[in-house]
């Protein structure tokens, strides 16, 4: 089945210590987003890529950086966590050819020590 | 940039029951607006995508309805069961117009069904 995947499900980090949350998708989708889902909230867009482009919200920290290699594959890093980032992250997908919908990965749950 | 809110923040009814979730939006000028499902620690299950042209979707028990003019959006689920209970968020894009964009998210209801 065609699917949103992402790595690892589960994260745990040191305060400062870099990480990288991996999303891959067989969906062939031309759009890739990293949201940030904190405990009890809404999730909250960090950035999304279309096509190559990548385009970052206003309020997303600095801490924040995202690669997409190639169309499958896109990497969201925090270069220092801080307890504030322990979240689930989520990776989702879309495509002009179905009306945008958006189709979520099953989230990584961060955990920040 | 759109707010969504949604009306309740919880329900708990018995099995069997219809009932009808809701969701409003700030700016009219919407893309589309998709349903989603959340299970607890799981990630995001879309449900519905309603087009701007659409009135409404249909899928098994779940119907939502569109009204763009008065910026709300129904979700209804008939005869409902004990494995629907969980969070349903409404979201639509987050920028007037834009389908490619980001989400803005509701906060969502949380669903019980009593058996």
């Amino acid at each position: 089945d065609a699917m949103v995947i992402q790595n690892p499900r589960y994260q745990v980090t040191q305060f400062g210590k870099p990480v990288t949350l991996s999303c891959s998708q067989t969906l062939n989708h031309n759009v890739m987003y990293w949201y940030q889902q904190k405990s009890s909230q809404a999730p909250k867009l960090l950035f999304h890529y279309y096509d190559k482009d990548f385009n970052n919200e206003a309020d997303t920290p600095d801490n924040f950086q995202s690669r997409r290699p190639n169309t499958s594959f896109c990497f969201l890093d925090i270069r220092s966590p801080g307890l504030g980032d322990a979240a689930m992250y989520l990776c989702a997908t879309s495509s002009r050819e179905q009306g945008y919908t958006q189709y979520f990965g099953p989230g990584t749950r961060l955990t920040v020590l | 940039k759109q707010e969504v809110t949604q009306i309740p923040a919880a329900l708990s009814v018995p099995e069997g029951e219809n009932l009808v979730l809701n969701c409003s939006f700030t700016d009219s000028a919407i893309y589309n607006l998709q349903w989603f499902r959340q299970d607890p620690g799981k990630g995001l299950t879309s449900l519905l995508l309603i087009q701007s042209s659409q009135r409404e979707q249909t899928s098994g028990r779940l119907n939502a309805s569109l009204d763009k003019s008065s910026g709300r959006s129904t979700l209804y689920i008939a005869a409902s069961q004990p494995g629907d209970s969980a969070t349903y968020l409404c979201a639509v894009p987050m920028y007037s117009g834009g389908g490619a964009d980001g989400l803005t998210f509701g906060k969502g209801t949380h669903l019980i069904i009593q058996p």
